[in-house]
């Protein structure tokens, strides 16, 4: 089946150590997108890319990092310098020339411990 | 600066009782508005594409509608499984941004 993939679901880290989120997409999409989720708050943009080797910071970029190597992957990593990483990280998708809606994956709730 | 406004911020409705959710945006370069439902803990779930303003689009109790700075979420008639957090996201020319979402509550 065509969609999009985040792993892991749950994932726990230490303070001081970075970790990195995966995010894979079957559905020939050029572009894809990282989004933070706090409780009860919308959406907020951390990075986003058009093409493979190009990406762009979004509105709260400070303390994570991404690469773009394959069109299929965009693995977001969040590094000691993000001083509140405890959230709900969303990769997304979409068609870009088309226009057309993002499909998400199911999300990484990620835990500072 | 873009930015997108939802309100209300939370909306309790008793079943049957209809009501509208706005989305107020300024952004430049706007491609399409999107609609989504989001249920806790989960990612985002596609609800409608508006490209142009005066354009509709329905899905059962769900009407979506465009204005040139705006577009409303009508719900008619809610039933307790249409609980869940509403979000619009403009489409920029290169970047998909997201308001803060209305919670909607249903009780029976």
């Amino acid at each position: 089946d065509g969609g999009i993939t985040q792993s892991p679901k749950y994932l726990f880290r230490k303070e001081g150590q970075n970790v990195t989120l995966s995010c894979e997409q079957n559905l020939n999409h050029d572009a894809m997108y990282w989004y933070r989720q706090d409780p009860g708050q919308g959406l907020r943009l951390i990075y986003y890319s058009q093409i493979v080797n190009d990406f762009q910071k979004g509105d709260i970029a400070e303390g994570y990092s991404v690469s773009r190597e394959k069109k299929e992957s965009f693995p977001l990593t969040v590094t000691s310098a993000q001083k509140n990483p405890t959230a709900f990280y969303l990769c997304a998708s979409s068609s870009i020339s088309k226009g057309t809606e993002a499909f998400f994956g199911q999300g990484t709730r990620l835990t500072v411990v | 600066e873009d930015q997108v406004t939802q309100s209300p911020e939370a909306l309790r409705l008793q079943e049957g009782e209809s009501s509208s959710l706005n989305c107020s945006y300024t952004v430049s370069g706007l491609r399409g508005l999107f609609w989504y439902r989001q249920d806790p803990g989960k990612g985002p779930e596609f609800l409608f594409t508006l490209y142009s303003a005066g354009e509709e689009k329905e899905k059962e109790r769900l009407k979506a509608t465009l204005t040139k700075k705006e577009s409303f979420l009508h719900i008619t008639a809610p039933k307790p499984e249409d609980s869940a957090t509403y979000l619009c996201a403009p489409l920029e020319t290169d970047k998909l941004i997201f308001g803060t979402g209305t919670r909607l509550q249903v009780f029976p």
